[in-house]
């Protein structure tokens, strides 16, 4: 089993759609979690961090669920601008004391007029 | 603008060539990466630097070397360059990593590589 596994899309929804994405990861101590969004040949760049007791931002939301391991984002009032690859990053326990982030491949969403 | 930035943008090696990927941040981050992305791969750690003057191998490191010249900079050098180097390259800082890792990574807008 990969270590963060997501769904790969694509999700094509139309504007003004909601739209959710989840995220499983495998290893149970997983500290912190974090979702990124990466443009076409861009550079991923951080969205969110998602917190135990869920958070917002805006128009999205994140969620965590520790006891089934998967943390999602759910997206409201799509805009076009929002097309993008999704990415559940996932930190975990490595080489002794470090930690290292994971991530996942990423979900694709396109968001049309 | 405050951030990361990484040069050059583009690169074409003929097999066995070396070269080195510049990194420099202005965020007075203490931890530094270098990552390389591939089709099908996601993001994969190269090397890291939790903190100034030192420096750490992550999950593919070989065929890479790294400097951590100052806080601000972090190169990647490629020594002998292979075809399976051809990747797009990244590198990012954040705050504090290392042992804690909890922090948002800030990205560079890559290197694409091809070794012919």
């Amino acid at each position: 089993r990969k270590e963060v596994e997501q769904d790969p899309g694509p999700f094509n929804v139309p504007e003004g759609a909601t739209v959710a994405f989840n995220c499983t990861y495998s290893n149970s101590a997983s500290q912190s979690f974090f979702w990124y969004r990466q443009d076409c040949r861009k550079e991923p760049k951080l969205l969110m961090s998602v917190y135990s007791s869920g958070n917002e931002d805006g128009r999205f939301t994140a969620q965590l669920n520790r006891a089934s391991q998967y943390i999602s984002l759910l997206i409201r009032d799509s805009k076009l601008s929002d097309s993008a690859t999704y990415l559940c990053v996932v930190n975990i326990a490595w080489a002794g004391n470090n930690r290292k982030l994971i991530w996942g491949l990423g979900t694709s969403l396109a968001v049309n007029p | 603008n405050a951030g990361v930035t990484q040069t050059p943008k583009f690169q074409v090696l003929k097999t066995g060539q070396s070269m080195t990927l510049q990194c420099a941040q202005d965020m007075n981050h203490n931890s530094m990466y270098w990552y390389r992305q591939d089709p099908g791969m996601g993001l994969r750690l190269i090397y890291y630097s939790a903190s100034e003057g030192t420096t750490d191998k992550g999950e593919v490191p070989n065929g890479y070397n790294v400097s951590r010249l100052n806080k601000r900079e972090f190169s990647l050098r490629l020594e002998s360059a292979a075809p399976s180097q051809t990747s797009v390259y990244f590198c990012a800082s954040t705050l504090r990593g290392g042992t804690t890792a909890n922090y948002g990574y800030t990205f560079g807008s890559g290197t694409r590589l091809t070794v012919v």
